[in-house]
């Protein structure tokens, strides 16, 4: 079955960086885009990245373009997602989650998600 | 960015009744809306996409309906296991991908 699992999550101070991963299994990544989606304490999910099936293609949200990079290797299964300059009001829980890709287009629907690894920005 | 306003805030219903859910957008989604499902402590699971497809395994008693700006999500009879947060979720302008502030269905 499907499953996508995070890491690398913990707290940092404000203005270092942190890389997460996200480990997905039983399904062919290569065939996949994938975004990463970040939720505060009690509030709804805020978009962060998609990088298309191949890496050809990033998108970002406004709030972290410029502070953040969306990776993949498909030869290794694994996505990232590296965050530098990091602020309080990054502070949430990340999620990976699954685009439902068709014929090879990402169509902005997130089908399945992983568990979520948690980053506090705190001095 | 397109605005996703989710109503009520919270819903307190009783198993067995029936759920209406609100998602109105700042401007036309067409039917690129979708719902997600998310119990405490777990990730969201997608419910319904273009606003009103059931994504796979997902029961009958879930049904979307709208177009435009205004979309409902209905759960005909609550199920013990549907009291969770509801999330909206549009995909017709993007990038962002934005998403509503959720709608909480309580055990009354």
């Amino acid at each position: 079955q499907v499953q996508l699992v995070e890491s690398g999550g913990g707290v940092v101070q404000p203005g270092r960086s942190l890389r997460l991963s996200c480990v997905p299994s039983g399904f062919t990544f290569s065939n996949y885009a994938m975004h990463w989606v970040r939720q505060a304490p009690g509030k709804g999910p805020e978009w962060v990245a998609v990088i298309s099936h191949d890496g050809s293609k990033t998108y970002y949200a406004n709030s972290v373009q410029g502070r953040f990079t969306i990776s993949r290797d498909n030869s290794k299964n694994m996505v990232f997602l590296q965050m530098n300059s990091l602020r309080g009001d990054d502070t949430a829980v990340y999620y990976c989650a699954r685009d439902m890709t068709t014929n090879g287009e990402a169509v902005q629907l997130l089908d399945y998600w992983g568990q979520g690894t948690l980053v506090t920005v705190s001095s | 960015e397109i605005v996703l306003t989710q109503s009520p805030a919270t819903l307190s219903l009783s198993p067995g009744e029936r759920a209406t859910l609100s998602c109105r957008a700042s401007q036309s989604v067409s039917d690129y809306l979708a719902w997600y499902q998310q119990k405490p402590g777990q990730a969201p699971r997608l419910l319904i996409y273009d606003a009103s497809i059931r994504a796979t395994g997902v029961p009958a008693r879930f049904s979307g309906s709208g177009s435009g700006t205004d979309f409902t999500l209905t759960i005909s009879s609550l199920d013990p296991e549907d009291f969770a947060v509801y999330f909206c979720q549009q995909r017709r302008n993007w990038p962002p991908l934005t998403f509503g502030g959720g709608t909480k269905v309580e055990i009354k």
